[in-house]
């Protein structure tokens, strides 16, 4: 069965500093992967996705993503944090024998000035 | 163009009670999820619908029904609410498994 593990809960970062949230993922079967943001009191926005090709993906404010099947990973970072960074992130996966969307637990990003 | 539209946002309920909460999408999508976000939990898929006329049993059902009225509507109903189902409620809708899902702005629901 499908699952995604976040194992931090929160991770505090000063601005400009670097960051790496962690993700995990379980599945018998070719996977689809993607990382989302919630932003307080709303609902989630895709940062990037992995569909296939280049392991490596980024998105347009900067993060990005690298796919490892051998470790089945999918951690998200970005070199520079901003305050405006504060926000949820959440790993989600699919694959192409349930069609389940499941996503891990979350990790808190909070930016400190 | 509206996305996904959730109603209501708001609702309180006592022990007992049934509601449905109501989703619609007008992205023409083929799939449609609910999903409930509590705390330290993410977000549990509840129910899933991968196309108009399915429906299936995601990680936490119970105490849940669903129907997808068309392609269009995906409810989620409480036959009897609980003070366990207290939660913000997100349904969501994806044209197919390897694309972006579309979240509603979420249902806060309190059942005392």
């Amino acid at each position: 069965a499908q699952s995604v593990t976040q194992l931090d809960s929160q991770v505090p970062v000063f601005e400009e500093a670097p960051v790496e949230l962690r993700c995990n993922y379980s599945s018998s079967v070719s996977v689809y992967l993607f990382w989302y943001v919630q932003y307080p009191n709303q609902g989630l926005q895709l940062l990037l996705k992995y569909l296939s090709g280049s392991t490596l993906v980024e998105s347009i404010n900067g993060f990005e993503a690298e796919f490892n099947k051998s470790q089945t990973s999918f951690h998200l970072r970005k070199p520079s944090v901003h305050i405006s960074d504060t926000a949820e992130y959440f790993c989600a996966v699919t694959d192409s024998g349930t069609y389940k969307y499941i996503f891990g637990t979350g990790t808190r990003l909070k930016v400190l000035a | 163009n509206a996305g996904v539209t959730q109603t209501p946002k708001f609702q309180v309920l006592k022990t007992g009670q049934s509601m449905t909460l109501q989703c619609a999408q007008d992205m023409n999508h083929n799939s449609m999820y609910w999903y409930r976000q509590d705390p330290g939990m993410g977000l549990r898929l509840i129910y899933y619908s991968a196309s108009e006329g399915t429906t299936d049993k995601g990680e936490v059902p119970n105490g849940y029904n669903v129907s997808r009225l068309n392609k269009r509507e995906f409810s989620l109903r409480l036959e009897s609410a609980a003070p366990s189902q207290t939660s913000v409620y997100f349904c969501a809708s994806q044209r197919g498994i390897e694309t972006e899902a579309f979240f509603g702005q979420g249902t806060r629901l309190t059942v005392v």
